[in-house]
């Protein structure tokens, strides 16, 4: 149980383009689903909360308009990228949780912008 | 604010070495901790956590930690290792309430035969 899928697994795009990126729990509902940001042999950074049916709470540094996260439903969140940049290149990884302790991640998407 | 502290970036054992990845955290509410594994190109997977109860807790692949609230650490353990476990560990805290993860810095765990 506890299974968090992301699609795609990695995307290339051209500077200047929007990218999507999906994050759905399986097998449970997921009131609160979480991004990350991962650069290479770094830690995770958090960037921001997405409730069910709520606006994202975003961390301090993380441009809310540049990161767009719905999160419409109890098992779907997406984070677009909107105009990205090549320093927008990174490891997005999800996580979500039934608002119990545990949060369950997914296996993260590679992008990669030209 | 909670912080978490992992003392060694990489630590290099042998094939069937017992091994100790150290954790250390700050915070100023009762904390949650947790071990994650992360494999190259993959996400993270929930190798074990404390929220109560026993300080020593069993997780998955024969793991163990030990939470020490006298001295805020909670150390990763395992007898015997394997070549498979070679990995990125990441320990993590959260006071439960926000469900905020903050995240140490990683160890990078590399198994030779």
């Amino acid at each position: 149980g506890a299974v968090v899928s992301q699609h795609p697994s990695r995307v290339i795009c051209k500077s200047g383009t929007s990218v999507k990126i999906e994050c759905r729990s399986l097998d449970f509902q997921a009131t609160t689903m979480f991004w990350y940001r991962q650069f290479p042999k770094q830690s995770l950074m958090l960037m921001a909360t997405s409730n069910e049916g709520s606006k994202a709470t975003y961390e301090q540094g993380v441009e809310k308009d540049k990161f767009l996260i719905n999160h419409a439903s109890l098992t779907l969140s997406t984070l677009t990228v909107t105009s990205a940049h090549p320093e927008d290149s990174s490891f997005y990884i999800c996580s979500a949780t039934s608002g119990t302790d545990t949060q369950y991640f997914g296996p993260g998407t590679r992008l990669t912008v030209l | 604010a909670q912080s978490v502290t992992q003392l060694d970036s990489q630590v290099p054992v042998f094939e069937e070495a017992p091994v100790e990845l150290r954790c250390n955290y700050s915070s100023s509410v009762s904390v949650y901790l947790f071990w994650y594994v992360q494999y190259p190109n993959q996400g993270l997977q929930l190798l074990l956590k404390y929220l109560s109860g026993s300080t020593l807790v069993k997780g998955i692949n024969g793991f163990e930690a030990e939470f020490n609230k006298s001295q805020t650490s909670f150390h990763l353990r395992k007898p015997s290792v394997h070549i498979s476990d070679t990995a990125e560990y990441f320990c993590a805290v959260s006071d439960g309430r926000a469900q905020k993860l903050v995240f140490g810095q990683g160890t990078r765990l590399t198994i030779n035969p």
